[in-house]
């Protein structure tokens, strides 16, 4: 069974500064990965994926991650963060292209002017 | 085109009651999930469809919730006997289907409140 750790259910930064937002994964088979982004009262919009090949995967507005197999991880980096940043993020995984998601619990970004 | 849309947007009702939540999926996307986010967590997964029938059921809680896609496109989750702790968002989403990696598309959620 596969399973999904998010580290922090809350992350605040400054406006410009660097998004860091954490994710372990336990999966018995090579993995999907993903991340989503909510924002309130909208559904879930699929922000990256690694599938396979390049282990560093970039996503729309200017989110990226790395796929470390050695570290289970799958950590959701922004280099400068925006106001428009403020939202839910979901990392998820799953062991083929069809199967359901298996989700983490979310981290709430918060971005201080 | 057109993306996941789910109706009602919300849903009140009283303990007991019987409740249906529909999804249209994009036209021609073969798979379809149903999830529940209940408040603070992450969305967990019901039933996932493959044309007319459930390929994996494994998630539905139990035998008062159930889920249909007679014509293979919209779905209508079905739950019995509401009880309070079934308040939560339940998410649809589909996929075309196809060999390989396919991307999840959501629906905005319908939102149940049992009273």
């Amino acid at each position: 069974a596969q399973s999904v750790t998010q580290l922090g259910s809350h992350v605040s930064v400054s406006e410009g500064a660097l998004v860091l937002l954490r994710c372990n994964y336990s999966s018995s088979v090579p993995p999907y990965l993903f991340w989503y982004v909510q924002y309130p009262n909208q559904g879930l919009q699929l922000l990256l994926k690694y599938t396979t090949g390049a282990t560093l995967v970039k996503g729309i507005n200017g989110f990226e991650a790395e796929f470390k197999k050695s570290e289970t991880s799958f950590h959701l980096t922004k280099p400068s963060a925006h106001m428009s940043d403020a939202a839910e993020y979901f990392c998820a995984v799953s062991v083929s292209g069809n199967t359901p998601l298996v989700f983490g619990k979310g981290t709430r970004l918060s971005v201080i002017a | 085109g057109a993306g996941v849309s789910q109706t009602p947007s919300n849903k009140v009702t009283e303990k007991g009651k019987y409740v249906e939540l529909r999804c249209d999926p994009i036209s021609g996307h073969t798979a379809l999930y149903w999830y529940r986010q209940s408040l603070g967590q992450g969305p967990e997964f019901l039933i996932y469809f493959q044309g007319t029938g459930a390929a994996d059921d494994s998630g539905l809680p139990n035998d008062r919730f159930f889920a249909v896609r007679p014509e293979g496109s919209v779905s209508t989750l079905k739950i019995q006997r509401t009880e309070r702790g079934d308040s939560a968002v339940y998410l649809c989403a589909s996929s075309p289907g196809l060999a390989g990696y396919n991307e999840q598309f959501f629906g905005p959620g319908t939102r149940l409140t049992v009273l």
